[in-house]
């Protein structure tokens, strides 16, 4: 079975500065999708960024940008130029590509704050 | 654009009653699926619905806990006879389809008590 594992509980960085968020997960496909998901206080989960295994590249979105390295099965999340609302819990997820696994296996999530 | 709708948004019940939450799906999205936030948590999935095909309800984590889906949209995730254990945020998402790189759209999630 799969897993995806946050090892960071809670994070903090300071406004304008970057900070990573790490994620690791386990997986016997060779085939599959990488998510990350913002939940601020009003519980709704926002995709952040997503990464398909097959493509080498890393995905970037504005200020967000992944390291994946697929060897080591990482997939960590950078945040540039911080923002105060930027402070949420961040999730990593993780889908299959094919046949019946069609939700996401998530992370226990990592808590940000941001310092003014 | 109307997102992803799900009601209450908060419940609070005793201990043995029956509940039920409800999703609406954002408009043409065929796959639909479950989810549960306990506190501290990540969110663990429960059941998840593909247009007319069976669901898929590996994840439910007792026969106490039952949904459906009426017509391929509306869905209602039923628990009986609450436990406290079944406190948690329930999240409910829908997608274009139910494989690929296609988004999981989340609602606001109902948060239920069980005292």
């Amino acid at each position: 079975a799969q897993t995806v594992t946050q090892s960071q509980p809670e994070m903090s960085v300071q406004e304008a500065e970057t900070v990573t968020l790490s994620c690791t997960y386990d997986t016997s496909e060779s085939d599959y999708y990488l998510f990350w998901y913002k939940q601020p206080p009003s519980r709704q989960m926002i995709l952040v960024i997503r990464q398909e295994a097959y493509k080498q590249q890393n995905a970037t979105e504005n200020r967000f940008s992944v390291n994946f390295q697929k060897a080591a099965k990482s997939f960590s999340l950078k945040i540039s130029d911080s923002q105060l609302g930027d402070a949420a819990m961040y999730f990593c997820a993780y889908r299959g590509y094919g046949g019946s696994q069609g939700n996401l296996i998530f992370g226990k999530g990592t808590k940000l704050s941001v310092k003014p | 654009g109307a997102g992803v709708s799900q009601s209450p948004s908060n419940k609070v019940t005793e201990k043995g009653k029956d509940v039920e939450l409800r999703c609406d799906p954002i408009s043409g999205h065929t796959a639909l699926y479950w989810y549960r936030q306990s506190l501290g948590q990540g969110l663990e999935f429960l059941i998840y619905f593909q247009g007319n095909s069976a669901p898929d309800k590996s994840g439910l984590p007792s026969d106490r806990f039952s949904a459906e889906r009426t017509g391929g949209s509306v869905s209602t995730l039923t628990i009986q006879r609450t436990q406290q254990e079944d406190s948690a945020v329930y999240l409910c998402a829908s997608s274009l389809v139910r494989v690929g790189d296609q988004p999981q759209h989340f609602g606001d999630g109902t948060r239920l008590s069980i005292l």
